[in-house]
């Protein structure tokens, strides 16, 4: 059982847009910033958001991220074959200091 | 260019020791925090420990508490997880991970390297 809530998989069609959420409480989520990572199949992850809506240096705006609360969200626009990977997202958690990733989520593009 | 190379996996006995290491180039090692990350096989990632750019400050999952030792040698750029009494539960592939201060994002992973524990 995972710190942080994600759902389990998604899927959507080729063009459209999707959103993954990630639920947390007031000592992770809520207090420190969300990240989120991209792993694709076989490969190690890829930092793909951070500090709850900034993107990295190369990375498509495609993607976004936003927070509101103990709960935070990805969105992919204008999906596309190579977005079909796992999504992680992260917060460091004051009370076990430490970090708590959620339990992942498959994005399957239909 | 940021690298990180990670090495030290293989298969070993339930019970016995291991050590992992994270070979770093491309930046200034010193300066960031570092972290050993984990996945068991199909499953989700899952944190370790982290340790501060100078070493002086560690920290631990719970579960890493007592068994995992993290380390780092700033003058080789390289980062040690040592692993003792292993279980079939150890069984992973460990990813160390790049940050800027211990609450700070991953921003750089290795490759990762594949413990298999097993008799």
């Amino acid at each position: 059982q995972s710190v942080l809530t994600q759902p389990p998989s998604v899927s959507e069609a080729p063009r459209q847009r999707v959103t993954i959420s990630c639920s947390g409480s007031s000592s992770n989520v809520g207090n420190n910033a969300v990240n989120w990572y991209q792993q694709l199949p076989g490969k190690a992850p890829k930092l793909l958001i951070y500090y709850d809506d900034l993107l990295p240096s190369g990375v498509s705006d495609r993607f976004s991220g936003s927070k509101s609360g103990t709960s935070a969200s990805l969105a992919i626009s204008g999906l596309q074959s190579e977005d079909e990977a796992d999504y992680y997202c992260a917060a460091w958690d004051d009370s076990l200091d430490g970090w708590v990733f959620g339990g992942g989520t498959k994005l399957t593009v239909l | 260019e940021v690298q990180l190379v990670d090495s030290g996996g293989g298969l070993v006995q339930p019970g016995g020791s291991l050590r992992l290491s994270c070979e770093a180039s491309g930046f200034t090692f010193g300066s960031h925090a570092m972290s050993w990350v984990r996945q068991a096989p199909g499953k989700g990632l899952e944190w370790v420990s982290t340790i501060t750019g100078s070493g002086a400050a560690t920290f631990y999952a719970e579960y890493a508490k007592g068994r995992f030792s993290i380390s780092r040698d700033n003058s080789k750029n390289t980062l040690y997880l040592r692993i003792d009494s292993l279980g079939a539960e150890d069984t992973a592939t460990y990813f160390c991970a790049r940050g800027q201060g211990r609450k700070d994002e991953f921003d750089f992973w290795g490759q990762g390297t594949l413990v298999t524990v097993s008799s």
